[in-house]
């Protein structure tokens, strides 16, 4: 059985201020892992995903997250946050093969103060 | 724009009705995904299809049901429908671009069962 957590529903972080959201796993077998974002009123868009391949992974809009195996960890991670990155943001785990049968996660509602 | 088109954008309808979501995927992807988003249950995964088979199935209910045409674009119908079926739907589609499979989501129908 897979699951994922999000610790914090809302973060709230200043502009140029470091982004830090966290999301732990749980997974009986080896996982594949992504991060989603759904700006307001907005359809979802895949920010990155971790494939086994390297567990530094860098995604789109300047976020990066890394995998940690021995922590279940893989917080995502953005060095200077901007305006247009208020969004909620959705760690999610998968199973067997890429996408298939995904289990998001509750997600984290991101502000960014001027 | 993400290239997956779904329509309608909005649907209003009564309980106990039957209604069709559909979606049309980026133009050479052969896999559909339809997710679920609502207030108590947040984003969940309902099947995938690729190629005209269903290929994985995740929290679809016995009244819900999918199929993917020839031409690609997939149909969800929701029958018998209740007020805990008012929701988010989405559709994703995915396909292989420069050695790397990404998926893309389009911008949901959201129904509303009174």
């Amino acid at each position: 059985a897979q699951s994922v957590t999000q610790l914090g529903s809302h973060v709230s972080v200043s502009e140029g201020a470091l982004v830090l959201l966290r999301c732990n796993y749980s997974s009986s077998v080896p996982p594949y892992l992504f991060w989603y974002v759904q700006y307001p009123n907005q359809g979802l868009q895949l920010l990155l995903k971790y494939t086994s391949a390297a567990t530094l992974v860098k995604g789109i809009n300047g976020f990066e997250a890394e995998f940690k195996k021995s922590e279940t960890s893989f917080h995502l991670t953005k060095p200077s946050a901007h305006m247009s990155d208020a969004a909620e943001y959705f760690c999610a785990v998968s199973g067997e093969t890429s996408y298939d049968k995904v289990i998001f996660g509750p997600g984290t509602s991101l502000s960014v103060i001027p | 724009d993400s290239g997956v088109t779904q329509t309608p954008k909005h649907l209003i309808t009564a309980t106990g009705q039957r209604v069709t979501l559909r979606c049309s995927p980026r133009s050479g992807d052969l896999s559909v995904y339809w997710y679920q988003q609502s207030l108590d249950q947040g984003l969940q995964f309902l099947i995938q299809y690729y190629n005209g088979e269903e290929r994985a199935k995740g929290n679809i209910l016995e009244r819900f049901s999918a199929q993917q045409f020839p031409d690609l674009h997939s149909e969800l119908n929701l029958s018998s429908l209740e007020l805990g079926d008012s929701a988010l739907y989405f559709c994703a589609s995915s396909g292989s671009y420069r050695g790397q499979e990404t998926q893309y989501f389009g911008p949901g129908t959201r129904l509303l069962v009174l």
